[in-house]
């Protein structure tokens, strides 16, 4: 499977301030994916991050407040925009395989004061 | 849209034991089933799946089972080990988009 990195790994941020998390695969990958990982609970999908053209965002999300770029077929960002206490969580990128399996990057624990 | 819900919440099993987690899903274009193992701090880890064409598929200790006339499907973890201890997620993946859903997830804790 893919290797894949995301950084920063953890960060604390001020509220109304933005943080851009980066998600590199070692290998060029069709399918990228942003996922949300609230505390104790399941993974939600914020979007799918599309290679040339805007991303597809999930019910609840928007582009306005979580922005993804997708400049090649191993890199991808998420920025969380005027942050609050609400978007404290684990945010996970993830890459689709040949088989329609998912793999995870380590993530990225956000917290906002 | 799909629908997976996972039980139960919370299993605690004696070391040695087995161990069960069931998900039901709700669309029957669902063909892929993964099974995800996250261990505290740590990131999802696919441990096994299965897909709709087979029944049952076995790694060592950790079986899946399908039945697609009623929906679900199950994880079976067999001698239990203390580091078999994490949150385990079954998904969904219906054939007619890209997305995963993902059932809430089961804590285990296996008891030494």
């Amino acid at each position: 499977s893919a290797v894949i990195s995301q950084k920063p790994s953890r960060d604390i941020c001020q509220r109304g301030t933005s943080l851009t998390i980066q998600c590199q695969v070692d290998s060029q990958v069709t399918m990228m994916f942003w996922y949300r990982q609230q505390p104790g609970q399941s993974l939600t999908l914020i979007a799918t991050a599309n290679q040339g053209s805007e991303a597809t965002y999930e019910s609840g999300f928007v582009i306005d407040k979580f922005p993804i770029s997708r400049p090649n077929l191993t890199f991808s960002t998420l920025t969380v925009s005027n942050m609050s206490p609400e978007d404290s969580s684990i945010y996970l990128c993830s890459v689709a395989g040949t088989g329609n399996e998912q793999f995870f990057g380590p993530g990225t624990r956000l917290t906002v004061l | 849209g799909e629908n997976v819900e996972q039980h139960p919440s919370t299993l605690s099993v004696q070391e040695g034991d087995s161990a069960v987690i069931k998900c039901t899903y709700s669309d029957s274009a669902s063909n892929y089933f993964p099974w995800y193992k996250q261990e505290l701090g740590k990131r999802p880890q696919l441990i096994i799946d299965i897909r709709s064409n087979v029944g049952e598929k076995k790694d060592q200790r950790i079986a899946v089972t399908l039945n697609k006339t009623a929906k679900h499907f199950s994880l079976h973890i067999t001698e239990t080990q203390p580091e078999d201890s994490a949150v385990y997620f079954c998904a969904a993946y219906p054939n007619t988009g890209n997305q995963f859903y993902f059932g809430t997830g089961t804590s285990l804790t296996v008891i030494p």
